[in-house]
């Protein structure tokens, strides 16, 4: 596609629900990120895909947290148990090869956790 | 470990005057270094980068850095402040020689008075 693509836009889910974010990648971008941006904050970095292979997930708060990328393209960020912490604007974001001519970010999922 | 400071959290400027952002940097390999800016419930929008070459970076809408090794620093700047240009303002920084994710500073408010 032209963009990154994130869905949905916007989710409000319960405590203690699964909730589960997609994000589409700029065709052809082998490299794919999440963050997460809460109020007032920089982006956090949370994990990084080479391929389909996790390259780096050290930004992953606990283990409620899981990402998947079996294609190599569409990534899912899954959240289990969610916390009303939780709440906060997850970004997703792709590049090619190593960054080098920049990382394109898609417009965010708002997770709210009532 | 990779970390980005941005001191200023509000920058006030007059429309018309120049206008600079600071950030400041620590990587331990070579800095691949961003600027980023984001409207009120957008995503991020890359305005430049520096990788190596030039210290002085020019990006999109009139906006340029310079790269500074001694001084660790990658300050953003724009000669003539337009009220257009009020946002959310993000540096990041990754390690050259790490992995590629990128850490974002804090962000600096940029408020251009009429």
């Amino acid at each position: 596609g032209a963009g990154v693509s994130q869905t949905p836009s916007n989710k409000v889910t319960e405590k203690g629900k699964y909730v589960e974010l997609r994000c589409d990648p700029i065709s052809g971008h082998t490299a794919l990120y999440w963050y997460r941006q809460s109020l007032g904050q920089g982006p956090e970095f949370l994990i990084y895909f080479q391929g389909t292979g996790a390259a780096d997930d050290s930004g992953l708060p606990n283990d409620r947290f899981f990402a998947v990328r079996p294609e190599g393209s569409v990534s899912t960020l899954k959240i289990q148990r969610t916390e009303r912490g939780d709440s906060a604007v997850y970004l997703c974001a792709s590049s090619q090869g190593q960054g080098l001519h920049g990382y394109t970010f898609g417009s965010g999922t708002r997770l709210t956790v009532v | 470990a990779q970390s980005v400071a941005q001191p200023e959290d509000q920058v006030n400027v007059a429309e018309g005057n120049p206008l600079t952002v600071k950030c400041t940097y620590s990587v331990s390999g070579n800095p691949y270094l961003f600027w980023y800016v984001q409207y009120p419930n957008r995503g991020l929008q890359f305005l430049l980068k520096y990788i190596t070459g030039d210290n002085l970076v020019k990006g999109s809408y009139g906006f340029e850095a310079e790269f500074n090794k001694s001084q660790t620093s990658f300050h953003l700047k724009k000669p003539s402040a337009l009220v257009s240009d009020s946002a959310l303002y993000f540096c990041a920084v990754r390690d050259g020689a790490g992995a590629n994710n990128l850490f974002f500073g804090t962000g600096t408010r940029l408020t251009v008075i009429p």
